[in-house]
């Protein structure tokens, strides 16, 4: 079975410096690897998705990851954090059925 | 972009009635569909997945008489939480895979339960 580890519960950072939220899974075969952003009382919001190809993937409001398979990671990066960027980080990683795992989240607080 | 929409966004029931939540895809035709939960500062727990015309399969400890989920359209999914109770009390939450446009699950905005 697969599974979602987010080693980080709670990350603060300051307005304009730059973040980072790791993310490893398990899984016996190619992942298909996601990260969502979920504001207080929110649905999610899908940040950006990997299925094959250019490790390093693009996403939305300016955050990429990066999959490195020797690694079992697939690290959220943002250069220069927004205020509005303070919510709740998740990490899944997805079967051939697009069945999810999530990662236990992390909580992004910006800072002035 | 696709839209994934929920109702309720909230519903408050009494203990022992039933309560149904839909989730419909806006804009693209969703044969399969995914019922999650999420207890307060907790993870997604996938709960049953949702297969148009056909019967849902349940994740392990799901109760699927208690939890009813109905996939009666390319656009609709239901599910009903029976007899529910204080425990069931929860964030449930619906996605979508849009197999059109690159397998892309998309996933509403979430249906807030309380049961008293």
């Amino acid at each position: 079975a697969q599974s979602v580890t987010q080693p980080d519960i709670h990350i603060t950072v300051s307005e304009g410096a730059s973040l980072e939220l790791r993310c490893n899974y398990s899984y016996g075969a190619t992942p298909y690897l996601f990260w969502y952003v979920q504001s207080p009382g929110q649905g999610l919001q899908l940040l950006l998705k990997y299925f094959s190809g250019d490790t390093l993937v693009q996403g939305i409001k300016g955050f990429e990851a990066e999959f490195k398979r020797s690694q079992s990671s697939f690290n959220l990066r943002k250069p220069s954090v927004h205020w509005s960027d303070a919510a709740e980080y998740f990490c899944a990683v997805g079967t051939n059925d697009y069945k999810l795992s999530f990662g236990a989240g992390t909580t992004v607080t910006v800072r002035a | 972009g696709a839209v994934v929409s929920q109702h309720p966004s909230r519903v408050i029931c009494k203990s022992g009635t039933s309560v149904k939540i839909e989730c419909r895809s806006l804009d693209f035709q969703a044969t399969t569909m995914f019922w999650y939960r999420q207890f307060p500062k907790q993870s997604l727990m996938l709960m049953a997945t949702s297969n148009e015309g056909s019967k849902a399969t349940y994740e392990q400890g799901v109760e699927k008489d208690k939890f009813l989920i109905n996939h009666a359209s390319l656009t609709l999914s239901t599910l009903t939480v029976t007899s529910a109770h204080p425990e069931d009390s929860s964030f449930y939450i619906c996605s979508a895979l849009d197999r059109i446009s690159g397998n892309t699950i998309y996933f509403g905005e979430g249906s807030w339960l309380t049961v008293v």
